[in-house]
């Protein structure tokens, strides 16, 4: 177990719907981040959060959207899928400076 | 981001050591050095970093050339789960957008 922890593990749901992935950063961790990994693209980073805040963004679709709570576990929402949204999506949460970073096992979303 | 080359595939036997490779030419003096690797169907995992010195922990040694161009990811005795994609990373170490950005890293076979 890594510390953090990603819901559901495994996601099959149908072109144009709707869907939320779950992530809770390591504790004391303020950073979250999202990555997709698809075959084709390797990790490709989303999105960041720090504290609540959107820090940095990378090739997130107009179609996902993401947010970190209070509690500072953060939420993926990806609306209008296609199949080429199926892939491994991965949260990691880091210390604010230097340190490594945690990710989780990831959800496996498979859009049918 | 600054840029990391890596070989595509090295191959190892077990319990000999492994030297994987990474450039770096156009490294900034803030940015970080990072290794982390994935094992199939997991998510990546954190190996070493390190930004001037060499580093050494229980997982492997960060041998960085002193000009900081290239660095070199030891591990001492390779075993059969040593069998992953090694990322090598640059993270900018100023302020708090810390994204880090994957490349193809290198696949690491070890042979029995």
């Amino acid at each position: 177990d890594s510390g953090v922890t990603q819901t559901p593990k495994h996601l099959i749901t149908a072109t144009g719907q709707r869907v939320t992935l779950r992530c809770s950063p390591r504790s004391g961790d303020l950073s979250v981040y999202w990555y997709q990994q698809s075959l084709d693209q390797g990790l490709q980073f989303l999105i960041q959060y720090y504290n609540g805040e959107e820090r940095a963004k990378g090739n997130i679709l107009e179609r996902f959207s993401a947010q970190q709570f209070p509690d500072l576990h953060s939420e993926l929402n990806l609306s209008s899928l296609e199949l080429g949204d199926s892939a491994l999506y991965f949260c990691a949460s880091s210390l604010p400076w230097e340190g490594g970073y945690t990710f989780g096992s990831g959800t496996r979303l498979t859009v049918v | 981001d600054a840029k990391t080359t890596q070989p595509n595939s090295m191959e190892s036997n077990e319990e000999e050591p492994v030297h994987l490779p990474c450039n770096h030419s156009t490294i900034s003096g803030t940015d970080y050095i990072h290794w982390y690797r994935q094992l199939p169907s997991q998510g990546p995992e954190y190996v070493i970093h390190g930004l001037t010195s060499n580093v050494n922990n229980r997982m492997a040694s960060l041998a960085i050339a002193e000009d900081r161009k290239s660095s070199t990811l030891i591990l001492h005795r390779a075993t059969l789960r040593d069998a992953a994609v090694y990322y090598c990373i640059l993270r900018d170490g100023r302020g708090s957008n810390y994204k880090l950005t994957f490349g193809k890293g290198t696949l690491l076979t070890v042979n029995p």
